[in-house]
Parts: structure tokens; C-alpha cells; sequence
């Protein structure tokens, strides 16, 4: 069945640092991809999305570009906040389900 | 305006007993959604409801039982909770007029079970 894999966390970095998040994904046709972030004692909110490939979706200094021959959807940003400290899971949309990741926990320090 | 919301946020009970989450959407939406969150973050659809009608049951047991009196309403009834089911539910929402995959999610109910 479709499944997503996401890098283990908890990634650490200091604040203006780079951020990289891996995403690979296993799905049957074309699916949508998503970032999702969830923000601590709060619910899951749409970060940014990419319906086909090489669509990049960017969202508050986010983007992640849908690369379909290595079946990957990368999520990076130039320059974190402490503001970004949060889970991060990636998503397929296909067959009428979402299915997320396992989750990134990202923590950043001042 | 709160546009998922549900209740309780906390249920704190013992193993054995029967239980209720409710979930409300004040966004027209027409699909709702109930997710569980394991410890380990790791979260996955259990139902599904389109128009009141269910679209979607996972593997979920028997012991779990959606109701959606009316497209802004899905509640998840819980009996003979066990150890197990200790767990972050979330209720989702989504609209077929926009995007089935731009789910908005409540706030979550952390279900504890003793």
C-alpha cells in the first residue's frame, strides 16, 4: 500500500540555520503531497502542498519541491525560528486517504 | 471563531469504562474525519464522513463507533475502553467544493486510560 517516510527526529539546529527534512513517498498513480506542522498542544495545520510533479509549494519561508523519479518531497527552509520549533509530517493524498509520516520533531535554540 | 473544535481536550479514565468525544466544524464542510495519534506521534485515519454517510473505516475494533448526526457534527463513542486506546484523537474536516486533501484539523482530545 502507499506510505510515506520521513527522517527520524528530533533534528536540532541553532536559529538562522538551514533546515533540511527528508520525504519519500510509495504510492500507486499520482498522488498529492503535503507538509503538515503541528505546533505543541495544537492540531495539524496545512503548511504548504504540491499536486503534481516538480510543483514546488511554499508556505512562510517553507518550500518543498514533488520529485517524482526519486519519488521525494524535501522539506527545507533558508533560515529557522524558535517560532519553527514543532512535528513536522509529511502527506500523500490518494484513494480518498490521507497518509502521513511518521513525523520530524524539530527543535530550534537561540 | 474556532473552526474545528472538540470536546472534552482531556479524559482521564479507567479501563472497562464507556466514553465520548465530540467534534464540531463551523466551516460548511461537507467530509469529517477521525484520526488517533500514538504516543510516538505517528498518526492514522480511523473514519471517515461524507454528508453523514461513512466513506471510511479502517482496521478500527468494533468498540469504536462514529456518529454524525449532521454534516457539522462527528462524535466517536468508545466502549469498554482498554490500556491500549491511551491515545491524541484528532477530528479533521474537508470540503469536496475545495480540496479533499486540505484537511483542517481540531485541537485533539488526549484520551488516558488507567
Amino acid at each position: 500500500g502507499d506510505s510515506v517516510t520521513q527522517m527520524e527526529g528530533p533534528v536540532t539546529l541553532s536559529e538562522e540555520a538551514f533546515l533540511t527534512i527528508n520525504c519519500t513517498y510509495t504510492a500507486t498513480g499520482y498522488p498529492s503531497l503535503f507538509w503538515y506542522v503541528q505546533y505543541p498542544g495544537e492540531g495539524l495545520q496545512l503548511l504548504l502542498k504540491a499536486t503534481k510533479a516538480d510543483d514546488k509549494g511554499s508556505n512562510k519561508g517553507f518550500e518543498a519541491t514533488y520529485r517524482k523519479e526519486t519519488t521525494s518531497f524535501h522539506l527545507e527552509k533558508g533560515s529557522v525560528q524558535v517560532s519553527d520549533s514543532a512535528v513536522y509530517f509529511c502527506a500523500l493524498y490518494n484513494t480518498d486517504k490521507l497518509i502521513f509520516g511518521t513525523g520530524t520533531r524539530l527543535q530550534v535554540f537561540p | 471563531d474556532t473552526a474545528v473544535s472538540q470536546t472534552p481536550k482531556y479524559l482521564v479514565t479507567q479501563m472497562g469504562n464507556d466514553k465520548s468525544i465530540k467534534c464540531e466544524q463551523n466551516l460548511g464542510h461537507d467530509t469529517m474525519y477521525w484520526y488517533k495519534q500514538d504516543s510516538k506521534k505517528f498518526l492514522k485515519i480511523m473514519f471517515s464522513y461524507n454528508n453523514k454517510e461513512l466513506i471510511i473505516n479502517e482496521t478500527v475494533p468494533n468498540r469504536f463507533s462514529p456518529k454524525s448526526p449532521d454534516k457539522a457534527h462527528l462524535n466517536l463513542h468508545i466502549n469498554s475502553l482498554e490500556l491500549g486506546d491511551s491515545a491524541v484523537y484528532f477530528c479533521a474536516s474537508s470540503s469536496v467544493t475545495g480540496s479533499y486533501y486540505e484537511q483542517y484539523f481540531g485541537p485533539g482530545t488526549r484520551l488516558t486510560v488507567t
